[in-house]
This record gives C-alpha cells, sequence and structure tokens, in this order.
C-alpha cells in the first residue's frame, strides 16, 4: 500500500517568510511525484511533475526537489505573499513492473496562510 | 477555452436514491479520474479511466459505478449501496498516465440526508 505523508499540516507565516513543507513517500518502485496548489473555491493547479531523483523544479518562487532513494520531496516558497495561501498536495505513484505507474495517491495536504 | 466542467455545483438527494455527477472535458485528454475528499483526509481515488471503454477501480471504489463511452465524458454514479455518500467529489484529466499533471474540475458537493 501506497502512504503519502505531508507535515506540516498546517502552517502560518508572516508576508516575506520563506517556508518549506515535505512530502514522503516509499522510495522502492517509485515512478513520479506530483505537488498541486489548491486555493479555495478554486481547483486543485498543478505546480510540478517530478519523476528523476535529483529532480529540482522551479516556478516563480516556488521550487521543489525530490529525493527518490530516501523517499521524499521538498516545496520551497521564496519570500511567501498572501496570494500564496493555499493548500499544497503532494500525490505518488509507483512503478508496477513493465507498466506505465499506477494512479496517484495523495497525502492530506499542508495549509499555508500567509498574513501582510 | 479548455478545461474541465462538472455539474451540478451543490447536489441533494435523499437516502436510497441514486444520483449521477457528470464530468466533461475538452483537453483531449485520454485518461479521466475520479476522485472525493472528506474532512481531514487527502483526496482519495474512486475510480479512474485511462481509455475509453475501459476503466479501473480506485481505494473506494465500493458503492460506485462510473461509464467511459466518450473520450469527453465520465461520469459517476453515486448508488444507495455506498454508505457515506455525503462528500466533495473532484473529476480530473490527464494526457495518460501518472507522469503527467492532472486537470482538476470545480468540484461537485453531494449531500444526502
Amino acid at each position: 500500500i501506497l502512504n503519502v505523508e505531508q507535515s506540516p499540516q498546517s502552517l502560518h507565516v508572516q508576508e516575506g517568510d520563506s517556508t518549506n513543507f515535505t512530502c514522503s513517500f516509499p522510495s522502492s518502485n517509485f515512478y513520479a511525484l506530483h505537488w498541486y496548489r489548491w486555493e479555495t473555491a478554486k481547483s486543485p493547479e498543478a505546480l510540478f511533475v517530478m519523476t528523476l531523483n535529483g529532480d529540482e523544479k522551479k516556478k516563480g518562487r516556488i521550487s521543489a526537489t525530490l529525493n527518490t532513494k530516501e523517499g521524499y520531496s521538498y516545496l520551497y516558497i521564496k519570500g511567501s505573499q498572501p496570494e500564496d495561501s493555499a493548500t499544497y498536495l503532494c500525490a505518488a505513484s509507483i512503478h508496477l513492473s513493465n507498466q506505465a505507474g499506477t494512479a496517484l495517491i495523495f497525502g492530506k495536504g499542508t495549509t499555508l496562510s500567509v498574513s501582510s | 477555452d479548455g478545461g474541465i466542467t462538472q455539474s451540478p455545483k451543490y447536489l441533494f438527494r435523499k437516502e436510497g436514491q441514486n444520483v449521477t455527477l457528470s464530468c466533461e472535458q475538452n483537453l483531449n485528454h485520454d485518461a479521466m479520474y475520479w476522485y472525493r475528499q472528506d474532512p481531514g483526509q487527502g483526496l482519495r481515488l474512486i475510480y479512474y479511466s485511462q481509455i475509453v471503454n475501459d476503466f479501473q477501480k480506485g481505494d473506494i471504489a465500493e458503492g460506485y459505478s462510473v461509464s467511459r463511452e466518450k473520450k469527453e465524458s465520465f461520469p459517476l454514479t453515486v448508488t444507495s449501496a455506498q454508505k457515506n455518500p455525503t462528500a466533495f467529489y473532484l473529476c480530473a484529466s490527464s494526457k495518460g498516465g501518472s507522469a503527467y499533471e492532472q486537470y482538476f474540475g470545480p468540484g461537485t458537493r453531494l449531500t444526502v440526508t
């Protein structure tokens, strides 16, 4: 059974602070790791999809890293702004023999609140 | 504009009734998914389909049924056998397997009393 854990569950920071969240997943048979941002009253929106150990991806002030050998990914937000307030979801899939990866399993998310 | 639509946004049903949630996409995606969200839980996969006329059960398929007769459409039926149907339901689509990002609809909140 694939279990994806995210920490912390929630986080409150001041505008301008930098912050990071953790996503952990089983390292064996890893296939793909996704990060999504889910703002209130909107649909979840993809931030990154990573598949290779050591992958680092960046979108504006947000970046993510991936360590498939130890089974974790970090999401970093530099200089947090109030518009970054959202729930950040991590999801992972594992590889099945010679098939493509399984469907995604989502963590419970980290809810970020940024005060101005 | 390309995207995913779900209707209705809010749905109310009496216990014992089947109800069908609509999901349509015009992104030309092969894969479509149904998730359920409950308070304090992550998104849990109900069913997914990687190609027309084929679908697989997710982790919590009991009490649900789906069809995939057209590439654009993936309706979810919540049957009376689903013990706790009140939840927020999200539909998503992607180009293919889990190496591709998923695009989500706005969701349907189902309340069964």
